[in-house]
């Protein structure tokens, strides 16, 4: 299996930082690295996919970069409504898709 | 834009057997090279891929549930279903159903939580 972490577990910001997550794989998957929102109560929204694809309709200020084993979600700018867990998860094994554990971002 | 819709028993006793039906809208099931997909998270944790379907009716599954899950097809009510035997406390989650085009998730359902009670 494919082992997925992410850090920090948790953060605190505030409005305007600039804010980056890292996620990573147990061995190396290339670019086949996604990413994903989830706010309380409601289903994960993808972000990004391919490691730096921006999904459709996700704002700008959401970028993601790496390759391999170590990659990067950051938010450019938080804004009110980012504050949420994000969770990493990979694709390049198809038999077996992994997420990471999550991180959540909270209001300082 | 796809929809899709989880539907089934929000209470399910140990030792039977969790049923859940997908309902997609907005497209085909069969359209395109779409696999679909079952996701559960327990409360407060994070989230498990159970398994995949594709139209033809192949599938695959966590092997950490293979032994218990069964993932069909049916395309001509635009579903597809999720049943889990066996089930036990550690069964409690929510179930998402979700779209894979090439391994990310892009289309989910509301979730459905399922309880493990007697």
């Amino acid at each position: 299996d494919i082992q997925m972490t992410q850090s920090p577990s948790s953060l605190s910001a505030s409005v305007g930082d600039r804010v980056t997550i890292t996620c990573r794989a147990s061995q190396s998957i290339s670019s086949y690295l996604n990413w994903y929102q989830q706010k309380p109560g409601k289903a994960p929204k993808l972000l990004i996919y391919a490691a730096s694809s921006l999904q459709s309709g996700v704002p700008s200020r959401f970028s993601g970069s790496g390759s391999g084993t170590d990659f990067t979600l950051t938010i450019s700018s938080l804004q009110p409504e980012d504050f949420a867990t994000y969770y990493c998860q990979q694709s390049y094994s198809t038999l077996l898709f992994t997420f990471g554990p999550g991180t959540k971002v909270d209001i300082k | 834009q796809v929809q899709l819709q989880e539907s089934g028993p929000g209470l399910v006793k140990p030792s039977q057997t969790l049923s859940l039906t997908c309902t997609v809208s907005g497209g085909s099931i069969s359209s395109g090279s779409y696999y679909w997909s079952w996701i559960r998270q327990p409360a407060g944790k994070g989230l498990e891929w159970i398994g995949r379907i594709y139209t033809s009716g192949s599938t695959n599954y966590n092997p950490s549930l293979k032994s218990r899950v069964t993932i069909s097809v049916d395309t001509s009510k635009n579903q597809f279903s999720l049943k889990l035997s066996s089930v036990t406390a550690a069964d409690t989650a929510v179930y998402y159903c979700a779209s894979t085009h090439y391994g990310d998730f892009d289309y989910w359902g509301q979730g459905t939580l399922v309880t493990v009670s007697s």
